[in-house]
């Protein structure tokens, strides 16, 4: 069984740092594109972030570019969002998600339940 | 970027009613489209991929139409359980957007 579980958030301050992980389970992580997307609360989806397999490819929605980091260690069959710089608007929940296929034409088929950031003085 | 937009952002429909969300994407995405059902405090599920293909598992009630720019999602009959928020999402681009929902609720 597919298993996606994120860890990591909880409450920051502006202009703080945390950093997420999302634990995979249930399948050949090495083998899959990864994502983070977020939902701000009562709020829409927004995608965050994708990362291949490999990890030579990333992207980014253009308002966390240069504060997100998203990486993966697939020996530990593990994905993870470093956010810098957090700012109120980031306030969210964040779920990891997985891509059954290259980037284009790719779909999110299983889905974490999700870790709260609250950004907040 | 792509901007998608739902029609209606919600609806109140009966049980047994046929039910019909559209998507409209800024320009042209092939049939890169795939849409989300979200219930309250849950993660969002997969019903149809590449426009039209329903997701295993997903009742065949549920179906997808429309290529280019247009989209539909067709609930055929609808169900109790068929209450929450429907969501449609491109990948046509590699950086990837949703609409912004339609919330259904049952009358």
């Amino acid at each position: 069984e597919v298993q996606l579980v994120e860890s990591g958030g909880g409450l920051v301050q502006p202009g703080g740092s945390l950093r997420l992980s999302c634990a995979a389970s249930g399948f050949t992580f090495s083998s899959y594109w990864m994502s983070w997307v977020r939902q701000a609360p009562g709020k829409g989806l927004e995608w965050v972030a994708n990362i291949k397999q490999d990890g030579s490819e990333k992207y980014y929605v253009d308002s966390v570019k240069g504060r997100f980091t998203i990486s993966r260690d697939n020996a530990k069959n593990s994905l993870f969002l470093q956010m810098n710089s957090l700012r109120v608007e980031d306030t969210a929940v964040y779920y990891c998600a997985r891509l059954p296929t290259p980037v284009t034409g790719a779909n999110f088929d299983y889905w974490g339940q999700g870790t709260l950031v609250t950004v907040s003085s | 970027d792509i901007q998608m937009t739902q029609s209606p952002s919600s609806l109140s429909a009966s049980v047994g009613d046929r039910v019909t969300i559209t998507c409209r994407a800024s320009q042209r995405i092939s049939s890169h489209l795939n849409w989300y059902q979200q219930k309250p405090g849950k993660a969002p599920k997969l019903l149809i991929y590449a426009a039209s293909s329903l997701q295993s598992g997903v009742p065949s009630r549920f179906s997808g139409s429309g290529s280019g720019t247009d989209f539909t999602l067709t609930i055929s009959s609808l169900q109790p359980e068929d209450f929450g928020t429907y969501y449609c999402q491109q990948s046509y681009s590699t950086l990837y957007t949703f609409g912004q929902g339609t919330k259904l609720e049952i009358k």
